[in-house]
């Protein structure tokens, strides 16, 4: 699976819309983005993904750059209850019959202001 | 829909105690997993199960068994608790097509359980 970097700590203010960068220069052709958060002492909490095109849920918006070396998650409207760990995730979707956990880097503490 | 749901939320054990945590999903999710975060750690997979009666150990699966007896239900056992089991324990699931419709990495998590082994 591709690295991931992503800045450690961000700040929004509350109302304004929310833009965490996350860069993956090494992502293979058959790797996709996923985004998940987690809210302090709760359990992670899937987002969105995207393999090269742009994607939209009732949640966030992602725009994955035309090289896919980088993809950027917006929030278009943050509220206190955003604040949270953001992880970028890149690996090729798996189609075996096993499974492989989720590996969460060290993602982006966004913290959204009054 | 309740997504994921675990019991116990949290529980004390001493040295060499045992228990049982339940996981339960009403989504008709094919695969399950557990995980347990260390604090400042990642999730770390302990064991897994794609269907009613299998499962397949994960990352870290050491001192840990698995029983998938209904398709919802995924219990984690700890038969000896030791400290080094202290951890937060969290279950997820997830279907077990591939992508674009999600698949294995689009996983739904519980509240998690946590355990405080003296």
């Amino acid at each position: 699976d591709a690295k991931t970097t992503q800045p450690p700590s961000m700040d929004c203010a509350e109302g304004r819309a929310a833009n965490l960068p996350c860069n993956h220069s090494t992502i293979s052709g058959n790797e996709y983005v996923y985004w998940y958060r987690q809210i302090h002492s709760q359990g992670p909490q899937y987002i969105i993904h995207g393999l090269k095109n742009n994607e939209t849920n009732e949640m966030a918006s992602l725009i994955i750059t035309e090289d896919r070396k980088s993809s950027t998650l917006i929030l278009p409207h943050a509220t206190l209850r955003d604040t949270a760990v953001y992880y970028c995730i890149v690996r090729v979707a798996y189609s075996g019959g096993g499974a492989d956990g989720l590996t969460f880097g060290k993602g982006t503490h966004l913290i959204i202001q009054p | 829909n309740a997504g994921v749901t675990q019991t116990p939320k949290f529980r004390v054990l001493k040295t060499g105690q045992s228990m049982t945590l339940l996981c339960a999903q009403d989504m008709n999710h094919e695969y399950m997993y557990w995980y347990r975060q260390d604090p400042g750690m990642g999730l770390r997979l302990i064991h897994y199960s794609v269907g009613e009666g299998t499962t397949a150990k994960g990352e870290v699966p050491d001192g840990y068994n698995v029983s998938r007896l209904k398709k919802q239900n995924f219990l984690l056992g700890l038969e000896s608790a030791a400290p080094s089991q202290t951890s937060v324990y969290f279950c997820a699931s997830s279907y077990s097509v591939a992508a674009p419709t999600g698949g294995r990495e689009t996983q739904y998590f519980g509240p998690g359980t946590r355990l405080l082994v003296l």
